[in-house]
């Protein structure tokens, strides 16, 4: 059965500061996604990594992935306070996004 | 395009109650999938389906949940004999097939 980890769970951070959220996942996969989730919201895509060493980048944030290693990351780069929310990465094990596992979530709080 | 459309929003039940949870996908997607989100936890798979079609039922509790998605209409989850541990956040999404997810707003169950 395939797990999803993400580490940490919560995240206190400063405005202006560097931070990464980690997922690691237990079984084979090439498609990882990540999820962002504001407070009674619903859940918005951020980035689809398809493949080995993929790095994608959207504004102060990037994600990477590492299939080998079966590990992503998300890093935040001189966080700013709209970034405070939940963020989720969720693995497809099948390779045809049927059934996404996700992680617990981290929720960040980023302070002034 | 309106995107992926659930009502409810919001949906409060009595113990043995029923719950019905409607979801209408994006134009053009005959993929929809429904999801569960515990407090403070991370989505859960519960069902595929197709049109006419559950592709995959593995998320779902053996008893008092079922779900359709009619050739006409929307696709319903249907909670019978709502109990306290059925509160919960109900997501579907929807997807041309095999190419990602749009995620609609969601349905809060509260069982009182």
């Amino acid at each position: 059965e395939l797990k999803v980890e993400q580490n940490p769970l919560f995240l206190s951070m400063q405005e202006g500061k560097n931070y990464t959220i980690y997922c690691n996942y237990s079984t084979t996969s090439d498609r990882l996604y990540w999820y962002r989730q504001d407070p009674g919201k619903s859940l918005e895509s951020l980035f689809v990594l398809l493949s080995n060493g993929a790095v994608k980048q959207e504004g102060r944030l990037m994600a990477s992935l590492d299939t080998k290693a079966r590990l992503s990351t998300l890093h935040i780069t001189a966080a700013v306070h709209d970034l405070s929310a939940t963020y989720f990465c969720a693995v497809d094990p099948q390779g045809g996004s049927e059934k996404l596992v996700f992680g617990k979530g981290t929720k960040l709080t980023v302070n002034p | 395009n309106a995107g992926v459309m659930q009502n409810p929003r919001h949906l409060v039940r009595r113990r043995g109650q029923e719950a019905r949870l409607r979801c209408s996908p994006m134009k053009g997607h005959s993929h929809v999938y429904w999801y569960r989100q515990l407090p403070e936890e991370g989505l859960k798979f519960m069902v595929y389906l197709q049109k006419e079609n559950i592709i995959d039922e593995s998320g779902m509790p053996k008893e008092r949940f079922s779900a359709e998605f009619p050739k006409e209409g929307p696709s319903i989850l249907r909670i019978q004999q709502v109990v306290r541990g059925d509160s919960a956040a109900y997501f579907c999404a929807s997807s041309p097939g095999r190419t990602g997810y749009t995620f609609g707003s969601g349905t809060r169950l509260t069982v009182v």
